[in-house]
Formats: C-alpha cells, sequence, structure tokens
C-alpha cells in the first residue's frame, strides 16, 4: 500500500492549547484533502476538508493550512480539550485517496 | 441519516480459512470503499466499487476480493487467511458523483488470525 506523511506518532499537549498536527503529501497533483479524527475503537471520522485552490480553511476551532509550494498540510485544533485525543490522519485525493500514518495526540488534563 | 454500518464487528479465524465481512453505506450513497489498517502499516486501500463495478484496485494480492450489489451494499472476501491478515477492515462510502467526494467510514470489522 502506499501512505503519505511525517513520521510524527505521538503529540501530547496541555488542555487550552493549541494543537499543530502536520502532514507532508506525495503528489502535487492532488486536488483535495481530508483530516480525519479516529478515537480508540472507532472508524476515522471527517473533520475538515480542502481544496487545492485554497491555502486555508476554518471549521468549529479546527483550521487547516495548505502550503503546496512544499506539498504540506497542517490541522489546527483551538483550545484542546480531553475529547480531542485520538488518532489523526491526513488524506489525499487524486486518481486515489493515500492516508498519512497518523499522529496520535494526547490532551494533558 | 444512518452511518455506515459493518458487519461482524469482531470475528476470529484461523489460517486458511476465509471470511466474508459486510459494508451497507449510508443510504444513496453509491461508492463503497475498504481499507485495511494496521498498526505498522497504517490505512492501506484495498478496492473501490462504484455502481457493482470495482473502479480502483490497491496492492493487495488476489486473495482479497469484493463485489458490490444493486442496493450499494458491499461484501469483501479474504481467502487462505494468513496471520498477517490480522488487521481491522473499515469500509467507507461516498456520494462518489465526483472525485475527490468525502468518505464517511464505517467502525470497522476487527479481524483476528489464529
Amino acid at each position: 500500500g502506499e501512505s503519505v506523511g511525517l513520521h510524527l506518532p505521538t503529540l501530547s499537549v496541555q488542555e487550552g492549547d493549541n494543537s499543530i498536527i502536520n502532514c507532508a503529501y506525495s503528489n502535487s497533483a492532488s486536488d483535495y484533502f481530508i483530516w480525519y479524527k479516529q478515537e480508540s475503537g472507532k472508524g476515522p471520522q471527517f473533520i475538515i476538508d480542502i481544496r487545492s485552490n485554497m491555502d486555508k480553511r476554518q471549521g468549529q476551532r479546527v483550521t487547516v493550512l495548505l502550503n503546496k509550494t512544499v506539498k504540506h498540510l497542517s490541522l489546527q485544533i483551538a483550545a484542546t480539550q480531553p475529547g480531542d485525543s485520538a488518532v489523526y490522519f491526513c488524506a489525499e485525493i487524486g486518481y486515489k485517496v493515500i492516508f498519512g500514518p497518523g499522529t496520535s495526540l494526547s490532551v494533558i488534563p | 441519516k444512518a452511518g455506515v454500518t459493518q458487519t461482524p464487528r469482531y470475528l476470529i479465524k484461523t489460517r486458511g480459512q476465509q471470511v466474508t465481512l459486510s459494508c451497507s453505506p449510508i443510504s444513496g450513497h453509491r461508492s463503497v470503499s475498504w481499507y485495511q489498517q494496521t498498526p505498522g502499516q497504517g490505512l492501506q486501500f484495498l478496492f473501490e466499487y462504484f455502481s457493482e463495478t470495482q473502479r480502483n484496485k490497491g496492492n493487495f494480492p488476489g486473495r482479497f476480493s469484493g463485489r458490490q450489489f444493486s442496493n450499494s451494499r458491499s461484501e469483501m472476501n479474504v481467502s487462505t487467511l494468513e496471520l498477517g491478515d490480522s488487521a481491522l477492515y473499515l469500509c467507507a462510502s461516498s456520494l462518489a458523483d465526483k472525485r475527490g467526494d468525502t468518505q464517511y467510514f464505517g467502525p470497522g470489522t476487527r479481524l483476528t488470525v489464529l
């Protein structure tokens, strides 16, 4: 199989702080990107997406930034809460879907 | 609207057996994709079905197969199970009327091969 992403397996953040999760993608032709959250025992859950003609997109407490020059994607979570603890995956969609290896976010109360 | 459902949720098999997993997509979704998730390899794409036809395929051996029915429900089959097939198998559905449609995942089937 194929995967994409910086190997950053674990991120620990104090409750209330902002979290930044990074991802590198491989295909400059990918035109759509998604961030997923996967809690223990559950399937990945859609968080936010961004198309390649955008640099930034904001949701509720989450912001995705896309830097096409360096093929980098980031997810920012504002005021991180214990319920944000999970594994976060980026996915790039071109002619196929490629998932990043995932980052485990741990929120310290 | 009900989400993606997968059955069974847990399965234990022995080497050499075969297994069939089932996925019911969100109502109205015509595309179903299957993924294998393991701690070592992460999420790996198996195949995608759209309107009962396999539209895309990942790099897995022929022991892994699937099909889609006219109601968009999908099954995947793994024959001659190996220990390395132990994984969480995830199904995701999307409208897929254009490339880049968001995929919505089911809870997965946890397969353990002994």
